[in-house]
């Protein structure tokens, strides 16, 4: 099992959809898990952190299932601007600080 | 915002040369890493630094790599003898506290010919 798993899509979705990307990870001990987004050729930058409690950033909820390794985003009123990669990240057990990366999965948002 | 700077934006060498990849990580950050992409491919861990020395390092970190904080400021990642399989994006991140999500530099395209 990949240490971390996303449907690479890509999802295509009209403007105001709703969106939801899921991601699954191997590794019972990791202890924080990110959202980020990655423009074609750019940085990834930071979208949000991942909590049990879920948090919800504007249009973006992130939500995390420790019981079944599973994190998820939902886009609402999903823009044009959103189309990009979308990276789920965890990171390493304990002390072991190193993102481990999804391959990603490509939003295209259509007019 | 603060942000963590990447210099050269774009770096053509000849396979077998030295390459240094410069960063300036954000300035009250501890935490300073190394990740690259390869085109298509998934980000990969490189090293990570903090106090001055290597905390972490990848199996993709061998020999030919080198890290340093010179200065105080800068940040940079030396590639003694590039291969041409080590033409890829190289970007630099920082975070101010281990369990931050990191700010990640615009990053290097490096291409080896």
């Amino acid at each position: 099992r990949k240490e971390v798993e996303q449907d690479p899509g890509p999802f295509n979705v009209p403007e105001g959809a709703t969106v939801a990307f899921n991601c699954t990870y191997s590794n019972s001990a990791s202890q924080s898990f990110f959202w980020y987004r990655q423009d074609c050729r750019k940085e990834p930058k930071l979208l949000m952190s991942v909590y049990s409690s879920g948090n919800e950033d504007g249009r973006f909820t992130a939500q995390l299932n420790r019981a079944s390794q599973y994190i998820s985003l939902l886009i609402r009123d999903s823009k044009l601007s959103d189309s990009a990669t979308y990276l789920c990240v965890g990171t390493g057990a304990g002390n072991n600080r190193k993102l481990i990366w999804g391959l990603g999965t490509s939003l295209a948002v259509n007019p | 915002e603060p942000e963590v700077t990447q210099t050269p934006s774009h770096q053509v060498t000849q396979m077998g040369q030295e390459v240094i990849l410069r960063c300036v990580p954000i300035s009250n950050h501890l935490y300073f890493y190394w990740y690259r992409q390869i085109l298509g491919q998934k980000v990969e861990f490189l090293v990570s630094f903090y106090n001055n020395e290597i905390s972490e390092k990848s199996e993709i970190f061998d020999d030919q790599f080198s890290v340093e904080r010179p200065d105080g400021s800068n940040f940079t990642l030396k590639i003694r003898s590039t291969k041409l399989e080590d033409s890829a994006m190289y970007f630099c991140a920082s975070s101010a506290r281990q369990r931050d999500g990191y700010t990640f530099g615009s990053g290097t395209r490096l291409t080896v010919v």
